[in-house]
């Protein structure tokens, strides 16, 4: 069955600091990982895929994650976060079309 | 842009009652979902629908049922409403199967309290 895996449920941080947050996934065909954002009091949005291809993927905001095949990973950066990244961030993956999140990794950036 | 609408924002039903909840979709996509989101859960997959009429459990299915009489409406539905029910609910929808273009689309939210 798959699964996916947040290891971070709440970070703070300050504005300027680098961010990381971890996601581990099982599922053993084919999958499309992503990242959505859910800013306070708005719907969900995608901040990136990956499907194939490159490993490292760009995303909006000045996001980027990388797929690690190996290790089941799809880890969002983001090298200076700034007051309006707060938000609650999930990671998803759909394989055999149902598609799957993890628990979410609340942000908090203070200025 | 892709457009998800579900019906309500907010309801507020007592317990016992039926409950719809609608979502259409502008996209002519295949795919439909239904979740719920909890603080610290997540989102947890009720259903979901790759075709007419078709219909799949997701991870928690119990006490809940799902129509999809035309391919841009998805109903959810709460047979007999309880308080543990209470939740936000999400709707979905996505193009079939992988590769590019199978991101799926959230609708706003309906935030549903059973009294």
């Amino acid at each position: 069955a798959q699964s996916v895996s947040q290891h971070n449920h709440h970070v703070i941080l300050s504005e300027a600091a680098s961010l990381e947050l971890g996601c581990n996934y099982s599922y053993g065909g084919t999958v499309n990982l992503f990242w959505y954002v859910q800013y306070p009091g708005q719907h969900l949005q995608l901040l990136l895929k990956y499907f194939s291809g490159d490993p490292l993927v760009k995303g909006i905001k000045g996001f980027e994650a990388e797929f690690i095949k190996s290790k089941f990973s799809f880890n969002l950066r983001k090298p200076s976060v700034q007051w309006s990244d707060t938000a609650e961030y999930f990671c998803a993956v759909i394989g055999a079309d149902k598609l799957i999140f993890g628990t979410g990794t609340r942000l908090q950036v203070f200025p | 842009d892709v457009k998800v609408t579900q019906s309500s924002r907010y309801l507020v039903k007592r317990t016992g009652e039926k409950v719809f909840l609608e979502c259409v979709q502008d996209m002519d996509h295949e795919n439909m979902f239904w979740y719920r989101q909890d603080p610290g859960l997540g989102l947890r997959l009720i259903y979901f629908s790759y075709d007419v009429k078709m219909k799949e459990k997701g991870d928690i299915p119990e006490g809940y049922s799902v129509s999809r009489e035309k391919k841009e409406r998805f109903s959810l539905i709460l047979e007999s409403a309880s308080t543990n029910q209470t939740s936000m609910y999400l709707c979905a929808s996505s193009l079939l199967g992988a590769g590019v273009g199978t991101e799926a689309f959230f609708g706003q939210g309906t935030r549903l309290t059973v009294v």
